[in-house]
């Protein structure tokens, strides 16, 4: 059965103050790991795909890594904005997304 | 392009009763999915559709029947409605099945008394 763990459940920042979130996962043959930005209220929206380990995206403030257990959503001078709920989930062999229980940011003045 | 619209975005049932949530998409999408989402316990997914004409039970069917009306609609049925369905429902639309993005809609709270 795929798993998705998300760490930490809550993260406070202040405006500037980078930092990063983690999502570990166990999956047979993992075929896309996805990032998603959930505002209170609303339905997910997608932020990235990452295939393979080794591989990165950025776009703007926020840059996703993988690796073969984990990846890691890095946050660079977070602003007020970056304030959600971010959702981690994967894809393997089912082809079915697995999600993530999500981190709760909130970035302060 | 509206993406994904969910209707209604709120309702409140009593134990028992029925309903059906609408979904529609306007990105020629193939695949729909419909999932529930409870406090600690993330995103699980109920049904889905690969592709006009066909449905399957994904992680927590028990209680729902989906209907693929068309390619852009796809609905879920609650025929007996019980208090453990409160919940948020999205709808999700993908071009296919498998290791692409979804798109979600804006989402339906239920609560059932």
């Amino acid at each position: 059965e795929d798993q998705v763990t998300q760490s930490p459940e809550a993260l406070r920042l202040q405006e500037g103050e980078s930092s990063s979130l983690n999502c570990s996962y166990t999956v047979s043959g993992l075929r896309g790991l996805f990032w998603y930005r959930q505002d209170p209220g609303k339905g997910p929206e997608f932020l990235f795909t990452l295939y393979s380990a080794g591989e990165e995206k950025e776009k703007e403030r926020l840059k996703a890594t993988l690796t073969k257990k984990e990846s890691f959503l890095h946050i660079t001078a977070p602003k007020p904005e970056d304030s959600a709920t971010y959702l981690c989930a994967v894809t393997g062999t089912a082809s079915k997304l697995t999600f993530g229980t999500g981190t709760r940011l909130q970035v302060t003045l | 392009n509206a993406g994904v619209t969910q209707t209604p975005k709120f309702q409140v049932l009593k134990t028992g009763q029925s309903m059906t949530l609408q979904c529609a998409q306007d990105m020629n999408h193939n695949s729909m999915y419909w999932y529930r989402q409870d406090p600690g316990m993330g995103l699980r997914l109920i049904y889905y559709s690969a592709s006009e004409g066909t449905t399957d039970k994904g992680e927590v069917p028990n209680g729902y029947n989906v209907s693929r009306l068309n390619k852009r609609e796809f609905s879920l049925r609650l025929e007996s409605a019980a208090p453990s369905q409160t919940s948020v429902y999205f709808c999700a639309s993908s071009e296919v099945l498998g290791d692409v993005e979804q798109f979600f809609g804006p989402g339906t709270r239920l609560t059932v008394l």
